[in-house]
């Protein structure tokens, strides 16, 4: 169970283009969605926390307007990377819980390239 | 700043060897995970420890929450190389909606 479903595992695209990038929880509800960069060899770095239904809570540094999130649904959350540059290049990673206090669980990762 | 440090931050150790990462805090936590990553895969969930002073054993992992619950420890015993990754300590600081993730310890296993 709790099984966390990121897509794509993969991307690269030009500079200036748009990203998108899914997560979504295949077997339970997830109330509270989180995305994480991260660096090489580094540990993850919280981005965002979203609920469904409202907006997301950035932390400090994030731009919201670059990276908009949406938790449309209890079992889907996105990512977009507006006008990605190379310094945006990294591995995204998402979790899901479904109820407060409960641990969090991953994605795979999504490695985004920007050229 | 609610801070989870974790020594070593890095280990390279043979095969049958133990070992102990540690997990540092000044902040009570609410409860700690611990995960083990691999490279260009997501965090994967080893356990959950709540109760201060609490010992969860798993395979020839044994992972420990402190009695004030700031701080945990995770030992493995003859360490395999199939134990290499990053592991990662996490968690809610009590009374916040927080999760804050550790330093991390990078681990490799030499045959």
């Amino acid at each position: 169970g709790a099984v966390v479903s990121q897509h794509p595992s993969w991307v690269i695209c030009k500079s200036g283009t748009s990203v998108k990038i899914e997560c979504r929880s295949l077997d339970f509800q997830a109330t509270t969605m989180f995305w994480y960069r991260q660096f090489p060899k580094q540990s993850l770095m919280l981005m965002a926390t979203s609920n469904e239904g409202s907006k997301a809570t950035y932390e400090q540094g994030v731009e919201k307007d670059k990276f908009l999130i949406n938790h449309a649904s209890l079992t889907l959350s996105t990512l977009t990377v507006t006008s990605a540059h190379p310094e945006d290049s990294s591995f995204y990673i998402c979790s899901a819980r479904d109820r407060l206090n409960q641990p969090q669980h991953f994605g795979d990762g999504t490695r985004l390239s920007i050229l | 700043t609610q801070l989870l440090e974790q020594s070593p931050q890095f280990l390279s150790i043979q095969e049958g060897e133990n070992l102990t990462v540690y997990c540092n805090s000044s902040s009570v936590f609410s409860s700690l995970q611990w995960y083990r990553q691999e490279p260009g895969e997501g965090p994967v969930l080893l356990v959950t420890v709540v109760t201060g002073g609490e010992v969860k054993k798993l395979k020839r992992l044994t992972f420990q929450f402190g009695d004030a619950r700031k701080d945990s420890s995770l030992h493995i015993t003859a360490a395999q190389p199939g134990d290499t990754g990053l592991y990662l300590c996490a968690g809610p600081p009590s009374g916040t909606y927080k999760y804050i993730f550790g330093t991390g310890t990078r681990l490799k296993v030499l045959a």
